[in-house]
């Protein structure tokens, strides 16, 4: 079985300044990582992800993650936000184990301030 | 390509009546699976179908059920609905359901 938590339930932020929404998660099997954004009345958007293969992912707007397997950890990082990065984002594991579904942490909430 | 397409997007029906969702997934893709989203509970997975079978459940009632068609269209059902049924429904996509799955814009039902 698996788990996410996402340690916080909102990051308030400048505009233009960097942040980090953090993400741990447990699992007694490999897992495949994402993270996904979510906008007011909205589905689910997939931002990034981590499947194999090289430990640092990124977004194509500015947003990367890096896998850390002996911390557990997928952090989400932008050197520098917009107000447009306003958002809910949700971290998420899946094991390799064939069981076929996304276990989502509580969600981070993005408040950029201009 | 067409994304993941929910109908409707909002209902509210009355408690104790049953109520039916749709999703069509991404074409292709032969993995479609359902999860609950709440204030409280946050987004907790349902089930997940492929190939017309069900792969795997979450821990729902037996309320809520699911089935998929040949085309890989899903539907799922909430029969006597409660007022704790109330949330945003999303349907999921992919490929072969490992891995990333890409999401709907949600069926926001409304219990009253």
């Amino acid at each position: 079985a698996q788990s996410v938590t996402q340690l916080d339930s909102q990051v308030p932020v400048f505009e233009e300044a960097p942040v980090e929404l953090r993400c741990n998660y447990s699992s007694s099997v490999s897992v495949y990582l994402f993270w996904y954004v979510q906008y007011p009345n909205q589905g689910l958007q997939l931002l990034l992800k981590y499947l194999s293969g090289s430990t640092l992912v990124e977004s194509i707007n500015g947003f990367e993650a890096e896998f850390n397997k002996s911390q557990t950890s997928f952090h989400l990082r932008k050197p520098s936000v917009h107000i447009s990065d306003t958002a809910e984002y949700f971290c998420a594991v899946s094991g390799m184990d064939s069981s076929y579904k996304l276990i989502f942490g509580s969600g981070t909430r993005l408040l950029v301030r201009p | 390509k067409a994304g993941v397409t929910q109908t409707p997007r909002y209902l509210i029906k009355t408690r104790g009546q049953q109520v039916t969702l749709s999703c069509s997934p991404i074409s292709g893709h032969r993995s479609v699976s359902w999860y609950q989203q709440t204030p409280g509970q946050g987004l907790q997975f349902l089930f997940e179908y492929f190939s017309e079978t069900q792969r795997n459940k979450g821990n729902f009632p037996g309320r809520f059920s699911g089935r998929q068609f040949s085309n890989s269209r899903s539907e799922m059902n909430v029969s006597t609905l409660e007022l704790g049924d109330s949330a945003l429904y999303l349907c999921a996509s992919s490929l072969v359901g490992a891995g990333e799955a890409f999401f709907g814009q949600g069926t926001r039902l409304t219990v009253v």
